[in-house]
């Protein structure tokens, strides 16, 4: 089956540490994405990557890191910079970027407290 | 930069009435405008999308009108089903070269049986 997988589903970290969350697409798609979500918030692009080896800061990239070495890869490194980590975290992709977006598909989320 | 704003946060309906939220976006370059569906603890799914060269657009019970001139776009459900139960997202493109979405924050519809 094509789409998006996000692991682990759900994540708990100690203070301090830093994590990785995990997306793998299997769509062939060039661009991707990841959000983070607060309850009333929607959703906050945090970065995005139109190509393997490059990407770019979104609205809340402080306290973030990611990689693209891959094409169906992209993770997404929360660092203990990040003072207010918990919430809901969403990685989608896209066929296409530049000027004519193109539909964005979502994986199934990871949900990360801090305890 | 982009802003969007999505009306009502919370819509509560009986089986088989209309539900319509509304969209205003202040970016006039904006030029895609999807919708998405999301359950609870589920990621969004995209129910329906339009583009900046249509007006209107329909797929079964859900449609979208768009009205470039007051920057604003409507998501209809007609007939709605407990099924239809869900938080509604959405999205405006960004006028910034790339295909990033900027969205609103979201309306929870309730459907009572």
């Amino acid at each position: 089956d094509g789409g998006i997988t996000q692991s682990p589903k759900y994540l708990f970290r100690k203070e301090g540490q830093n994590v990785t969350l995990s997306c793998e697409q299997n769509l062939n798609h060039d661009a991707m994405y990841w959000y983070r979500q607060d309850p009333g918030q929607g959703l906050r692009l945090i970065y995005y990557s139109q190509i393997v080896n490059d990407f770019q800061k979104g609205d809340i990239a402080e306290g973030y890191s990611v990689s693209r070495e891959k094409k169906e890869s992209f993770p997404l490194t929360v660092t203990s910079a990040q003072k207010n980590p918990t919430a809901f975290y969403l990685c989608a992709s896209s066929t296409s970027w530049g000027q004519f977006a193109d539909t964005q598909y979502f994986g199934p989320g990871t949900r990360l407290t801090v305890l | 930069g982009e802003n969007v704003e999505q009306h009502p946060s919370t819509l509560s309906v009986q089986e088989g009435d209309s539900a319509v939220i509304k969209c205003t976006y202040s970016d006039s370059a904006s030029n895609y405008f999807p919708w998405y569906k999301q359950e609870l603890g589920k990621g969004p799914q995209l129910i329906i999308d339009i583009r900046s060269n249509v007006g209107e657009k329909k797929d079964q019970r859900i449609a979208v009108t768009l009205n470039k001139t007051a920057k604003h776009f409507s998501l209809h459900i007609t007939e709605t089903q407990p099924e239809d139960s869900a938080v509604y997202f959405c999205a405006a493109t960004r006028n910034s070269g790339y295909s990033t979405l900027t969205f609103g924050k979201g309306t929870m519809l309730l459907v009572s049986p």
